[in-house]
C-alpha cells in the first residue's frame, strides 16, 4: 500500500521559469492538502483540494501559484515565473475524507531551488 | 498571537534517557486535534501521535506519549528510552474546528525543536 507519492523529490529552476510539482495521494484518498516549508521553519498550509474542486486556498499566494486535482491523475501545484523566495520544500498530504483525526500522512516533499 | 509555540529550538538528550519536548497552543475552539511529527535530516514528515481535545486519556504510541494538559493548553511530547535514530526536528501541530467546516482543513505548525541524542 503505497503512501503519498510526490515527484520530483528535487527540482531546480531558474528565475522566471515555471515549476510543476506533482502529488499522487494514497489509494482511495480523494482529499489533498499542500503545505510549504521555508528553511528552518514549520510547514504552512497553502491549499486544500478534492477531486476537481478547490475547497480552501486561503494559504495560497494570490499571484503565480495555482493548484489542481483532476478527476484522473495526480494533484499539481504550479508556480509560474519562480523567484528566489519560492525556494522551499513543498509537502502534500492526503486523506480519505475531510481531515480526520489520524489521517495525517505526508509525502516526502519536493525541494524546489530557484537559482 | 502564535497558535502553536515550541519554546525549545534545540535540545540534547543522552541515549536511553527520556526527553520531553514542549508545545503550547492557543485556540478558542472547543474541538481541536493536536499532532506531533518527526522530520529527520532526510526531510520527510513522519506522523508520530495524535490527541483529540475530547480524549479523556493521554495518547500513547510505543515510546511516544503525549502529556496533554488541557487547562494549561499544553501538549508535550515525551520520548522514552531515546535512541540515536530519534535525532531529528520535531513539530507540534494543531487542527482547529470540527471536520465538517472549513476550519478543520489545515494544520498549523509550530517552529519545531531540534533534538540531538548523544551516545
Amino acid at each position: 500500500n503505497a503512501g503519498v507519492m510526490q515527484n520530483p523529490r528535487h527540482l531546480v529552476r531558474r528565475r522566471g521559469q515555471e515549476a510543476r510539482l506533482r502529488c499522487s495521494p494514497m489509494k482511495g484518498h480523494s482529499h489533498v492538502y499542500w503545505y510549504r516549508q521555508l528553511p528552518e521553519e514549520g510547514l504552512k498550509f497553502m491549499v486544500y483540494l478534492q477531486k476537481e474542486n478547490i475547497i480552501d486556498e486561503s494559504g495560497m499566494p494570490k499571484e503565480r501559484f495555482s493548484a489542481e486535482f483532476p478527476k484522473e491523475g495526480p494533484s499539481i501545484l504550479r508556480i509560474q515565473q519562480v523567484v528566489r523566495g519560492d525556494s522551499a520544500a513543498y509537502f502534500c498530504a492526503s486523506s480519505p475524507r475531510r481531515w480526520g483525526n489520524t489521517e495525517a500522512f505526508f509525502g516526502q516533499g519536493t525541494r524546489l531551488t530557484v537559482v | 498571537a502564535q497558535k502553536i509555540t515550541q519554546t525549545q529550538p534545540g535540545m540534547f538528550v543522552q541515549e536511553k534517557e527520556a526527553v520531553t519536548l514542549d508545545c503550547t497552543y492557543d485556540t478558542s475552539d472547543p474541538s481541536y486535534g493536536l499532532f506531533w511529527y518527526k522530520q529527520p535530516s532526510s526531510g520527510e514528515m513522519i506522523f508520530l501521535i495524535y490527541q483529540g481535545s475530547y480524549d479523556q486519556q493521554n495518547a500513547t504510541e510505543g515510546r511516544y506519549s503525549l502529556n496533554f494538559q488541557k487547562a494549561r493548553k499544553s501538549a508535550n511530547l515525551v520520548i522514552s528510552a531515546s535512541q540515536l535514530g530519534d535525532s531529528a526536528m520535531y513539530f507540534c501541530a494543531m487542527r482547529e474546528g470540527y471536520i465538517l467546516n472549513n476550519a478543520g482543513n489545515m494544520l498549523t505548525f509550530g517552529g519545531g525543536t531540534r533534538l540531538m541524542v548523544k551516545p
